[in-house]
């Protein structure tokens, strides 16, 4: 079964300072790759994703993530945080055949706090 | 143009009872799934519909069910509720089938707490 690891619970980063969220995962074969932000009793919403291609996705809010093979890691970078950024980050994984029956995969999210 | 929609926002029920939850996905989508949030974690996979038939369930028991309408609308029902159904119900539509994991758009969610 896929697994989906985000080793750190939670994060403080000061305003304007760089940020990186680690996410690993177990899967046989290479997976889809999410990632969903969620801020306090809010839904879910999609930050970026990754089929295949290009190892380094861009999404919105000015998020990127790199895809590792090798480490099978799928971590989210921010060159520079904001206040508003301030929310549950989830990492998420999905069989690659995009088939709908398996649904996604979720880590248990890391909490990421702003310091200003 | 309006979201995935899930109703009540909110409720309240005592153990043993059951609860029926209501999506409304967005205009033109055709695929429903439902994940159940504990407090602290990720959302967990309940089921899949799509064209009114269940494509695909999760690690749930039986107590939970589903059904998809055809406008495409779902409803969610849990029976004989226990006090660890409580969390918040997560309902995401897509257009089409092969896009449910992939297109996938959330709704805010439906907060159940059973006392």
């Amino acid at each position: 079964a896929q697994s989906v690891t985000q080793p750190d619970i939670h994060i403080t980063v000061s305003e304007g300072a760089s940020l990186e969220l680690r996410c690993n995962y177990s899967y046989g074969a290479t997976p889809y790759l999410f990632w969903y932000v969620q801020s306090p009793g809010q839904g879910l919403q999609l930050l970026l994703k990754y089929f295949s291609g290009d190892t380094l996705v861009q999404g919105i809010k000015g998020f990127e993530a790199e895809f590792k093979r090798s480490q099978s890691s799928f971590n989210l970078r921010k060159p520079s945080v904001h206040w508003s950024d301030a929310a549950e980050y989830f990492c998420a994984v999905v069989k690659n055949s995009g088939g709908g029956a398996d649904g996604l995969t979720f880590g248990k999210g890391t909490h990421l706090i702003i310091q200003p | 143009d309006a979201g995935v929609t899930q109703s009540p926002t909110h409720l309240i029920k005592t153990r043993g009872q059951h609860v029926t939850l209501r999506c409304s996905p967005i205009s033109g989508h055709k695929s429903v799934s439902w994940y159940q949030q504990v407090l602290g974690q990720g959302p967990q996979f309940i089921f899949q519909y799509y064209e009114k038939e269940e494509r695909g369930r999760g690690n749930f028991p039986d107590r939970f069910s589903a059904r998809q309408f055809p406008n495409y609308s779902s409803e969610l029902n849990v029976n004989a509720l226990l006090l660890g159904d409580s969390a918040l119900y997560l309902c995401a539509s897509s257009l089409e089938e092969g896009d449910l994991n992939t297109e996938a758009f959330f709704g805010q969610g439906t907060r159940l707490t059973v006392v």
